[in-house]
């Protein structure tokens, strides 16, 4: 079965960091540009960052560039999201989404989506 | 950024009913437009991707069509799993952006 999912939210002070990580299983994760995608509460949607399947392309939201992270382990099998000087308004659900298969193209439709982690900024 | 405007915010409908959402871009995007369903505390559900395309295993009462900078989600025959909210994506340049949903709700 095609699945991500993720891990690693919580309460987090305004400044303070997070790592979130999402783990793939059932598809070629070496094959997919994957993404950040997240929705702060009853928000609509809006794209974080992704990355290129071998790591060397990476692209970011300008309201988190800076301050976040993305980055990969293929050979795990893993996505992660660092985030440090983290705002109230980073409050959201954090979803990791598959991204594009095609190694020239960064941005595509996400077409398998984690369940979320909740990240919570507040004093 | 490319905005992405969606119409209605909100709707009701009865079972059976048709139902259309729009969505305009804030310029060109050609074809690189994706939907999605959102039931409340799940994560979002790829409907339609290359603006037409349905994905795989969604049921064909629902349908996409437009190009450039209107587009549109038909659901032919409104049924009771289809009580969501809906967005779209464009994905033709960077940033990645979505509407602000359209919630379908029961009459």
């Amino acid at each position: 079965e095609v699945q991500l999912v993720e891990s690693g939210g919580g309460l987090v002070q305004p400044g303070g960091s997070l790592r979130l990580s999402c783990a793939a299983s059932g598809f070629t994760f070496s094959s997919y540009w994957m993404s950040w995608v997240r929705q702060a509460p009853g928000k609509g949607l809006e794209w974080v960052a992704n990355i290129k399947q071998d790591g060397s392309e990476k692209y970011y939201v300008d309201s988190v560039k800076g301050r976040f992270t993305i980055s990969r382990d293929n050979a795990k099998n893993s996505l992660y999201l660092q985030m440090n000087s983290l705002r109230a308004e980073d409050t959201a659900v954090y979803y990791c989404a598959r991204d594009s298969a095609r190694i020239a193209v960064a941005f595509d439709a996400f077409d398998i989506w984690g369940q979320g982690t909740m990240v919570t900024v507040s004093s | 950024a490319i905005r992405m405007t969606q119409s209605p915010s909100s709707l009701s409908a009865s079972t059976g009913d048709r139902v259309t959402i729009t969505c305009r871009a804030s310029q060109g995007i050609s074809s690189y437009l994706a939907w999605y369903q959102q039931k409340p505390g799940k994560a979002p559900k790829l409907l339609i991707y290359a603006a037409s395309t349905l994905q795989s295993g969604v049921p064909s009462r629902f349908s996409g069509s437009g190009s450039g900078t209107d587009f549109t989600l038909t659901i032919s025959c409104l049924q009771s799993e289809d009580f969501a909210t809906y967005y779209c994506q464009q994905y033709y340049s960077y940033p990645p952006t979505f509407g602000q949903g359209t919630k379908v709700e029961i009459k």
